[in-house]
């Protein structure tokens, strides 16, 4: 079975402070794909990024990084520079991939960021 | 990638009825699942929608409270029967698989049951 663990319930930091969300997975498949979700107060889930188990090159994407690592099934996200627009949920989250099908995913609790002026 | 729809965006119904949840995509896809995100808490996957055939439900989850349907490979609904406050939730859609198996998610429709 698979499980995602995101400890931190709620973080809230001043704007322009980084900032960085803890991801840790558990599964016994060596092939399987990870992922970030942004959950503004509006309700929509919008992909931010997508990582499979044999790349664990680390991946900037301007203000966002993410930090990959297999060694301690850690998939943590950094935002720098924060700003407002910024807050939200953030989801990691977990899929296993068979026979090439999209298959379930297994969320994490999820880390509501606030960022406050 | 795909562009998802969802009706009704919000809903507040009465406990005891029923109500439909539609979600359409622009293009076709292979695969179709619907989730629940109960307040303040995470998604949890109800079923995917097969086309052709029945629904693939999660442990604890049953089609006679969430019948689905899925004609088509761009449409599926998800009804949500006999309701109680407990069902008060975001339902939301997705699709795929994308590339490199990512799922994309519509916008969710909000449902309260009084």
């Amino acid at each position: 079975a698979q499980k995602v663990t995101q400890a931190q319930t709620e973080i809230s930091v001043v704007e322009k402070e980084d900032v960085t969300l803890d991801c840790v997975y558990e599964t016994r498949d060596t092939t399987y794909y990870l992922f970030w979700y942004k959950q503004p107060p509006s309700g929509e889930l919008v992909f931010l990024i997508r990582r499979n188990s044999f790349d664990e090159q680390n991946e900037i994407s301007g203000r966002y990084s993410w930090n990959f690592q297999k060694s301690t099934s850690s998939f943590n996200f950094t935002i720098t520079a924060s700003q407002v627009v910024d807050s939200a949920v953030y989801f990691c989250a977990l899929s296993v991939t068979n026979t090439g099908t999209a298959s379930k995913l297994t969320f994490g609790t999820g880390t509501r960021l606030q960022v406050t002026l | 990638s795909a562009v998802i729809s969802q009706k009704p965006s919000r809903d507040i119904c009465q406990r005891g009825t029923s109500l439909t949840i539609q979600c359409q995509v622009d293009s076709q896809v292979t695969m179709m699942f619907w989730y629940r995100q109960q307040p303040g808490q995470s998604l949890t996957l109800i079923a995917t929608a097969n086309q052709g055939s029945e629904a693939t439900y999660e442990s604890g989850f049953v089609i006679d409270k969430f019948p689905i349907s899925r004609p088509n490979l761009t449409f599926s609904t998800l009804t949500v029967s006999n309701m109680s406050p407990e069902d008060s939730s975001i339902y939301l859609c997705s699709v795929g698989p994308g590339l490199f198996d990512t799922q994309y998610f519509g916008p969710g429709t909000r449902l309260t049951v009084l």
